[in-house]
């Protein structure tokens, strides 16, 4: 697509429970970026794919957090056992390139509301 | 370490005037962009302009233009013309080239645009 989809566009759970946001990049983009903004508006890095593998995972929490991007699927972030600060907003970007004169392209988020 | 600085959280502007806003950035890089992102209440992230450091001349997008001052670190966002649909929160970001293409986002200006 032209877009990059982020599916849903809210998510309620309550703590401790399980949350599984997902990701479909421009077609023909071979990097995917997850991105977190938390409620104070300051993003943060989590990791980034190329095409299937793992390129960046500096950003990703060591618990609780993982991700993937299977071919031919949605890339997805995952989140267990969630607590009262997962609640964010959590962006997907996709690129042609790592190379920053490439820019990154935003889905629409989802909001991620744990009670 | 790489930080990304808006030491403005709220800014507003008439309708049809001319606001800056301001944003400074640390780094050790020689090879690095610079980024403006507008997410307006819809929460999408917007690319309005961006900046190769090599580059000396600054960018320019119709009424927006940066005035990047590579030794003092300093990347300001001039916006001309002011029109209600630029209300948002403008985040300034940083990317380097040696780096993984990740985005490291300043803390965003909320801009309110006065009819």
């Amino acid at each position: 697509g032209e877009e990059v989809a982020q599916t849903p566009k809210h998510l309620v759970r309550g703590e401790g429970q399980k949350a599984k946001l997902y990701c479909a990049p421009i077609k023909g983009h071979s990097y995917v970026f997850w991105y977190q903004q938390v409620l104070k508006n300051e993003f943060k890095f989590l990791i980034s794919f190329q095409n299937e593998n793992v390129f960046d995972e500096t950003g990703m929490p060591k618990e609780r957090f993982s991700a993937k991007c299977l071919p031919n699927s949605p890339c997805s972030l995952e989140i267990q056992a969630t607590k009262l600060e997962d609640s964010a907003v959590y962006f997907c970007a996709s690129s042609q390139s790592f190379r920053s004169n490439q820019p990154q392209h935003f889905g629409d988020g989802t909001r991620l509301s744990i009670l | 370490a790489q930080t990304v600085t808006q030491s403005q959280p709220e800014m507003s502007v008439q309708e049809a005037e001319t606001v800056t806003l301001s944003c400074t950035y640390d780094t050790s890089e020689s090879d690095y962009y610079l980024f403006w992102y507008k997410q307006p209440p819809s929460r999408q992230m917007i690319l309005v302009i961006r900046q190769e450091a090599y580059k000396q001349q600054n960018a320019t997008e119709n009424r927006f233009s940066v005035n990047f001052q590579k030794a003092a670190k300093s990347f300001s966002l001039k916006i001309s013309d002011s029109q209600l649909g630029d209300a948002a929160m403008y985040f300034c970001a940083y990317s380097f080239s040696s780096n993984t293409g990740k985005l490291i986002f300043g803390q965003g200006t909320t801009l309110q645009v006065k009819p």
